[in-house]
């Protein structure tokens, strides 16, 4: 019972490099979001999903990109990584209203 | 703009007596209020949470008390244990459709013995 499984836990980009963070659910929900959380201002979010082939913006989702594939999978993707994206990345999914977010462990990035 | 304020920042309660959180909202159209407890390391995880429709939710230790005419919700931690520090965040969604939730900033909680 794996629940959200995010990775990798931690990464250090040099700037001006991208990566990938991966997301996999095995609960087969269809909403899928990505928040990015920072010391002091909550979590934030940057992109979400509500089912495959659909995804939407969040409140944060400038030097970002998102695909939706299968149920399964939510990839959020950083390209020429800055300063201002070092956060911790939570990937969170839910069967529906009122159900709550199951949230993965989180993706520690450090961008140089 | 933020749309969900969450008070105080940290807070430190003596082991048994009760902690309080604080939440207010700006969007009316809000109709969902979870809270997320949060251990270090770890993703947040549901707690508890209300709708509108009702005034006060008990689960254990742990109730949200909420008061639609002002805007504002708030859990209480009765019988406040080591083990409930954490921090812990206050949430809000607004409709039933895709339930994206705007968070609150967090609040610290350390139970002392």
């Amino acid at each position: 019972n794996a629940g959200v499984t995010q990775t990798p836990k931690f990464r250090i980009l040099k700037i001006g490099q991208s990566m990938t963070l991966q997301c996999t659910q095995d609960m087969n929900h269809n909403y899928m979001y990505w928040y990015r959380q920072d010391p002091g201002m909550g979590l934030k979010l940057i992109y979400y999903s509500v089912g495959a082939g659909i995804t939407d913006k969040g409140e944060v989702p400038n030097g970002y990109n998102v695909s939706r594939s299968t149920t399964e999978d939510f990839p959020l993707r950083l390209e020429l990584a800055a300063p201002s994206q070092t956060s911790v990345y939570f990937c969170a999914s839910s069967s529906g209203p009122s159900y709550g977010y199951t949230f993965g462990s989180g993706t520690r990035l450090t961008v140089v | 703009q933020q749309q969900v304020k969450q008070s105080p920042q940290s807070l430190i309660v003596q082991k048994g007596g009760i902690s309080i959180i604080n939440c207010a909202y700006e969007n009316t159209a809000f109709d969902y209020f979870p809270w997320y407890q949060q251990f270090p390391g770890k993703g947040p995880a549901l707690l508890i949470a209300i709708r509108p429709d009702v005034s006060e939710k008990k689960e254990g230790r742990f109730t949200i008390s909420f008061n639609k005419s002002a805007k504002q919700f708030s859990l209480h931690i009765m019988d406040s244990q080591p083990g409930d520090s954490a921090t812990y965040f206050c949430a809000a969604s607004e409709d039933f459709g895709n339930e994206k939730l705007t968070f609150g900033t967090g609040t610290r909680l350390t139970i002392i013995p």
